[in-house]
């Protein structure tokens, strides 16, 4: 049962671009979202998060929308470049005793010059 | 450099074998979480937990097992080793479980 889902597996962006990556959840009890970016051979790196009392959150070249009623959030990148190019995980949880950071499948961003 | 490191970074060995990943948090953090990432697969939730305690469990196999040490530092014990185990395999800690977590780099297991 994949609560969190990225559908598309990658995006090719030109750099200077928005690059838009997507994430559904399922858990209507999810109510904080993370965005990770993984390089190869890394460990993935925490990029921005918001809580289900926000509808954005900023942090300078990135911005995470989400719109609870539709469960789907996305980041927006821009300008994208071409050390934007990794593979962006969505992950979710909930302010419970038992949390934890379920993961999307991930989407590759590759920026092109 | 996230703080959370892993050790060791790759390990190679045969089937039917038992192998320890090891992990030290972040200083301070009391949550550490052990995730699973098989060849272009996202990242599965095994274990979490929190100042010594089991506090989540996720798709964790039988045969794996994990405990948190009274320095926080935690192993991961992988035993029966079948090829399908052959993963990345990464510590998390978070200073809570409702707060993002920090990854380590990973410990890369080949089973053959």
């Amino acid at each position: 049962d994949q609560q969190v889902k990225q559908n598309s597996p990658s995006l090719s962006v030109q750099e200077g671009r928005i690059s838009i990556l997507n994430c559904d959840y399922t858990n209507s009890m999810f109510d904080y979202f993370l965005w990770y970016k993984k390089y190869p051979a890394e460990g993935p790196t925490f990029l921005i998060s918001i809580s289900s009392i926000k509808d954005k959150n900023e942090d300078g070249r990135f911005t995470v929308f989400l719109n609870k009623s539709a469960k789907h959030l996305s980041l927006h990148i821009v300008p994208s470049q071409p050390g934007d190019s990794a593979v962006y995980f969505c992950a979710a949880t909930y302010t419970g005793t038992a949390s934890k950071l379920t993961f999307g499948t991930g989407t590759r961003l590759q920026v092109t010059l | 450099d996230s703080g959370v490191t892993q050790t060791p970074k790759h390990l190679i060995t045969a089937t039917g074998q038992r192998v320890t990943l090891r992990c030290s948090p972040r200083s301070g953090d009391l949550s550490v979480y052990w995730y699973q990432q098989s060849l272009d697969q996202g990242l599965q939730f095994l274990i979490q937990y929190y100042n010594g305690e089991e506090r989540a469990k996720g798709n964790i196999l039988e045969r794996f097992s994990a405990q948190q040490f009274p320095d926080l530092h935690s192993e991961l014990n992988l035993s029966s080793l079948e090829l399908g185990d052959s993963a990345l395999y990464f510590c998390a800690s978070s200073s809570n479980p409702n707060t993002e977590a920090f990854f380590g780099q990973g410990t890369r297991l080949t089973v053959v």
